[in-house]
């Protein structure tokens, strides 16, 4: 079935470092892709967006690109802060209407 | 203004039990959806509602699943014969229509634990 498949972490890195978690999915047809942010003790948030093939979603120095060729959505952020430290998920719409999400991927960023 | 707001925050039962679980949408929204983060298992959708259509319940994992909107606004997760394997975090979100076009907004969740 659909499903969303993200790279395992915890992901550690020192600030300033460059950040690159991965995201691939499957689906029929092109569908809406997400990413999304829970920062410790808080409710889940909408990171970034694409709607379409060759969209790049940003947002906070973070972007993807939906790539229809790879079926990718992968998450970059050029100089990762302390700040940044999270749980992130990519996900995708399903038929229009919930959200299907991969399991998470826990980045600890430290000074 | 006000989010999406959960109730209770933590929940303790035991096995058997049947529990509630209350969603505030924020207001307007006409779409409501229910999830479940629970380890090793990531985020699972359970049910959506949208304006008075008839709910998706294609994401509910046994019977023992319910909910209801009363009204168009609040919602309640029912579980019933609570099991262990229930244990989660259960996350309500709503969006002001349904689709891809309208961000998901999530309330802090309702932490579950069936002892």
């Amino acid at each position: 079935g659909d499903s969303v498949t993200q790279m395992e972490g915890p992901v550690t890195l020192s600030e300033e470092a460059f950040l690159t978690i991965n995201c691939t999915y499957t689906a029929t047809g092109y569908p809406s892709l997400f990413w999304y942010v829970q920062y410790p003790g808080e409710g889940l948030q909408l990171l970034l967006k694409a709607t379409k093939a060759d969209d790049k979603g940003s947002n906070k120095g973070f972007e993807a690109t939906y790539r229809k060729e790879t079926t990718s959505f992968h998450l970059e952020k050029g100089s990762v802060q302390v700040s940044d430290s999270a749980v992130y998920f990519c996900a995708r719409h399903q038929a229009g209407t919930a959200l299907i999400f991969g399991k998470g991927t826990t980045l600890s960023v430290s000074s | 203004g006000a989010g999406v707001s959960q109730s209770p925050s933590n929940k303790v039962t035991e096995k058997g039990k049947d529990v509630e679980l209350r969603c505030d949408p924020i207001s307007g929204h006409t779409a409501l959806y229910w999830y479940r983060q629970s380890l090793g298992q990531g985020l699972e959708f359970l049910i959506y509602f949208q304006g008075n259509s008839a709910p998706d319940k294609s994401g509910l994992p046994s019977d023992r699943f319910s909910a209801e909107r009363t009204g168009g606004s609040v919602s309640t997760l029912t579980i019933q014969r609570t099991q262990q394997e229930d244990s989660a975090v259960y996350l309500c979100a709503s969006s002001l229509a349904g689709g891809p076009d309208y961000e998901q907004y999530f309330g802090p969740g309702t932490r579950l634990t069936v002892t």
